[in-house]
């Protein structure tokens, strides 16, 4: 069971938008820590996406964008496109456990 | 722009130990502050503990106290972990990343390309 909740799946046909939720609790998203996005194509190392929420690392384009409010974190992804499927990952700090990490248990995008 | 390259696919028997590098290359070692996650086969990713290299500080994941043991070369710019007692539920990759403080909270922006364990009698 994983500390940050997300849907198991979402899909989208190209063009589309879509969102993938990260609902976290008081001990961490709601307590104002910020949430990171990653990004992991079929077989690779996972990607970091958005960081602090809804900053862009350099290369990430800009149909990407994150927000934050309340005890939840979204990441938006418009125009999809065949290459965006994958599965996404949000992560944040939890004040009540030992670690520095605690991750959503993924979202997988399928582009239909 | 650090780089993280990790070993070669291990495969263990249950009960044995593991132990699994991380060298890194392209900027200042002392820099760093290591993690290791891991991902079961259809799984989710799992964070496992971070080392400090330049201060040898660790910090572990309950669920993996104990049994966990991550260390640093600062010689060698190479991080490692090193798993005990294995049984068959820590078949995973095994990744490595720098672990960064943004803001208020860190996160990952730089990984190694994972590491297969496998564990099976």
């Amino acid at each position: 069971q994983s500390v940050l909740t997300q849907a198991p799946s979402v899909s989208g046909a190209p063009g589309q938008r879509v969102t993938i939720s990260c609902t976290g609790s008081s001990s961490n998203i709601g307590a104002g820590y910020d949430v990171h996005w990653y990004q992991q194509l079929p077989g690779t190392a996972p990607k970091l996406l958005i960081y602090d929420n809804s900053n862009r690392p350099s290369g990430v384009p800009d149909r990407f964008s994150g927000s934050k409010s309340g005890t939840s974190a979204s990441l938006a992804i418009t125009g999809l496109q065949a290459e965006d499927e994958a599965d996404y990952y949000c992560q944040s700090y939890d004040s009540r456990l030992s670690g520095y990490v605690v991750f959503g248990g993924g979202t997988k995008l399928t582009v239909l | 722009q650090v780089q993280l390259v990790q070993s070669g696919a291990e495969v263990k028997k249950p009960g044995s130990s593991v132990k699994v590098s991380c060298k890194a290359s392209g900027g200042t070692f002392s820099n760093y502050i290591i993690t290791w996650v891991r991902q079961a086969p259809g799984q989710g990713l799992e964070w496992m503990g971070r080392i400090i290299p330049i201060l040898g500080i660790t910090n572990y994941a309950q669920k993996f106290q104990g049994r966990v043991t991550i260390t640093a070369d600062k010689s060698t710019s190479t991080a490692y972990m090193e798993l005990s007692s294995l049984r068959s539920e820590d078949t995973a990759v095994y990744y490595c990343a720098n672990l960064k403080l943004f803001t208020k909270t860190y996160a990952m922006d730089v990984w190694g390309q994972g590491t297969t364990v496998t564990v099976s009698s």
